[in-house]
């Protein structure tokens, strides 16, 4: 249990819906990740907070957004959805999250997302 | 922008066999991770390098950081079924990006 709290666990539905994503870090960390992971594919990054602020961004696509909450949960918004973006959605949080410092990542077990 | 490559992309091995995994950066960087997603898993890290020329050992799993710190490589020594998996390197920049490799998908045969 790496102590990163996703949900909902599997999520079903059609296109031109939207649809929220959460994600609780674990305990004390001030930095949420979100990536996208495709059927057989890599770790894409979409972006990052940091203490309620965005850090970074990566290959998020305009139908997508993201928040990070005063309590540092961090939801992730996916509208006008589309059969492409069916994928496993990982949330993860690091303790640091500033240029030039060092932090493993802790990954929730993922949001499994089916548009039909 | 900064690129992490992975080869190979899938590796089949024998059990009981050797075999590594090397990542690539297009360009120097501050450290590098390594972490596995189990089939069905999440990614769980593993470990992480920080100087020039380091190597770290954990049982089998031997990791190494390039001296110019623009590649890295994992061997894994007497292959065993729980080492299935897709094996993921993660570089970060200078600017605290981190960018993930594509992964090596490791299939272990009896």
């Amino acid at each position: 249990d790496s102590g990163v709290t996703q949900t909902p666990k599997h999520l079903i539905t059609a296109t031109g819906q939207r649809v929220t994503l959460r994600c609780s870090p674990r305990s004390g960390d001030l930095s949420v990740y979100w990536y996208q992971q495709s059927l057989d594919q890599g770790l894409q990054f979409l972006i990052q907070y940091y203490n309620g602020e965005e850090r970074a961004k990566g290959n998020i696509l305009e139908r997508f957004s993201a928040q990070q909450f005063p309590d540092l949960h961090s939801e992730l918004n996916l509208s006008s959805l589309e059969l492409g973006d069916s994928a496993l959605y990982f949330c993860a949080s690091s303790p640091r999250g500033l240029a030039g410092r060092t932090g493993e990542l802790f990954f929730g077990e993922g949001s499994r997302l089916t548009v039909l | 922008g900064q690129q992490v490559m992975q080869i190979p992309q899938y590796q089949h091995v024998q059990e009981g066999e050797d075999f590594t995994t090397y990542c690539n950066s297009s360009t120097t960087l501050s450290n590098i991770q390594w972490y596995k997603q189990r089939p069905g898993g999440h990614p769980v890290f593993l470990i992480q390098l920080v100087k020039s020329g380091e190597v770290k050992k954990q049982k089998r799993l031997t990791f190494q950081f390039g001296e110019a710190k623009k590649n890295s490589s994992l061997h894994i020594t007497a292959t065993q079924t729980t080492d299935v998996g897709t094996y993921f390197c993660a570089g970060r920049d200078s600017w605290g990006k981190l960018q993930f490799g594509a992964g090596t998908q490791v299939v272990v045969t009896p």
